[in-house]
């Protein structure tokens, strides 16, 4: 079965540290991959996505996230964060094959001090 | 609207009470998920439409969940006999066709007293 496997589940950084994210997933096809960014008191909101292509990804708010297939990874970075990332951030799977169900990880809940 | 509309957006019931749980996609959006998430928990998927059918209700976890979704495009979860144990953020999400992409709603909070 499709599972996918967040490393922290509690990262506290300082302004202008750098941050990354471990991504894991098991699944043996092709993958479409998410990470999304849940902000305190609103909804889920998509940071980046691969599908296809150059395996570095960039999104929004000077995230990226590079896909190494061999590893099965999928981990999000960012140079320098800012007090307003502090979020949870959820790494998602999908199966590419078919438009069914996307395989969450359990969230990392990042603070970022000022 | 422009994003995918929960309502309510907070629900406060009794045990044994019924409730209904709206979702109104993006218009043009054939896919509709429904998750529900927890505190500290990641999405747990419920249900997903294409179209007007359930394509996958793998995720339900008992007979006394349902969802609608008749017209192909606003959703209706429904849960009866609410047990405490359903108190959570429930979560609507619809997709284009071909992107797999989720656009998510601000969620339903449900506390079942």
């Amino acid at each position: 079965a499709q599972s996918v496997s967040q490393h922290n589940h509690h990262v506290i950084l300082s302004e202008a540290a750098s941050l990354e994210l471990g991504c894991n997933y098991s699944y043996g096809g092709t993958v479409n991959l998410f990470w999304y960014v849940q902000y305190p008191g609103q909804h889920l909101q998509l940071l980046l996505k691969y599908f296809s292509g150059d395996p570095l990804v960039k999104g929004i708010k000077g995230f990226e996230a590079e896909f190494i297939k061999s590893k099965f990874s999928f981990n999000l970075r960012k140079p320098s964060v800012q007090w307003s990332d502090t979020a949870e951030y959820f790494c998602a799977v999908k199966d590419a094959g078919n438009n069914r169900k996307l395989i969450w990880g359990l969230g990392t809940s990042l603070a970022v001090n000022p | 609207g422009a994003g995918v509309s929960q309502t309510p957006s907070n629900k406060v019931t009794e045990k044994g009470k019924y409730v209904e749980l709206r979702c109104d996609p993006i218009s043009g959006h054939t896919a509709l998920y429904w998750y529900r998430q927890s505190l500290g928990q990641g999405p747990e998927f419920l249900i997903y439409f294409q179209g007007t059918g359930a394509a996958d209700d793998s995720g339900l976890p008992n007979d006394r969940f349902f969802a609608v979704r008749p017209e192909g495009s606003v959703s209706t979860l429904k849960i009866q006999r609410t047990e405490r144990g359903d108190s959570a953020v429930y979560l609507c999400a619809s997709s284009p066709r071909t992107s797999g992409e989720l656009f998510f709603g601000e969620g339903s909070r449900l506390t079942v007293l």
